[in-house]
């Protein structure tokens, strides 16, 4: 089993729309959670990190269920800028596990 | 701060020769990870290093990759012989470290892409 799972989307969504992904970790001693973003052929780069209480930066909220074991991102409003790969990252004792990322494509 | 820099950003070689991937982390971090991307099997961790010493290195993929970090500013990672198969993006991160209650992320370089004809 992967230490973490996505949908890999793609997910089409208009411009002004509020999508959201979830993610799925299976260890359940893990201590940090984070979402990066990665447009192409760049490289990932740090979003938000995702604390226990749910988190908020603008458009973006993150959000931690340590029961059912899963992270999720909600994007409000979304932007053709918000257009990339969204990937889902869990990190026990310093090893970071990367999801296989879900595609996020925002049309005009 | 530069950020995490990673040379060459492109890389084309024939297979059986020697290939050697360079990464400087940002000063100041005390972990250095290596990172191979392929469309089939996504982000990999290879190996990485807490000052300079090589803590887990399972992701590797065979004898044929080794990496290095003689100091805490410059590491490798060289692949010998190579073949067309580890044609990827290579990625190194580098992070001031986890803990209880810490939550710092990575910084990622820009990437070596690799291609083995």
């Amino acid at each position: 089993r992967k230490e973490v799972e996505q949908d890999p989307g793609p997910f089409n969504v208009p411009e002004g729309a509020t999508v959201a992904f979830n993610c799925t970790y299976s260890n359940s001693a893990s201590q940090s959670f984070f979402w990066y973003r990665q447009d192409c052929r760049k490289e990932p780069k740090l979003l938000m990190s995702v604390y226990s209480s749910g988190n908020e930066d603008g458009r973006f909220t993150a959000q931690l269920n340590r029961a059912s074991q899963y992270i999720s991102l909600l994007i409000r409003d979304s932007k053709l800028s918000d257009s990339a790969t969204y990937l889902c990252v869990v990190s026990n004792f310093n090893k970071f596990y990367f999801g296989s990322g879900t595609k996020l494509n925002v049309k005009p | 701060d530069a950020g995490v820099i990673q040379s060459p950003r492109h890389e084309v070689t024939e297979m059986g020769q020697e290939v050697t991937l360079r990464c400087k982390p940002i000063s100041g971090h005390d972990y250095l990870f290596w990172y191979r991307q392929t469309m089939m099997r996504g982000l990999e961790l290879l190996i990485y290093f807490n000052n300079n010493v090589p803590i887990d290195d399972s992701g590797m993929p065979e004898d044929r990759f080794s990496a290095k970090m003689p100091n805490a500013s410059f590491s490798t990672l060289k692949i010998q012989p190579s073949e067309p198969r580890d044609s990827a993006v290579y990625f190194c991160a580098s992070t001031q470290g986890q803990g209880e209650g810490a939550n710092y992320g990575y910084t990622f370089g820009s990437g070596t892409r690799l291609t083995v004809v």
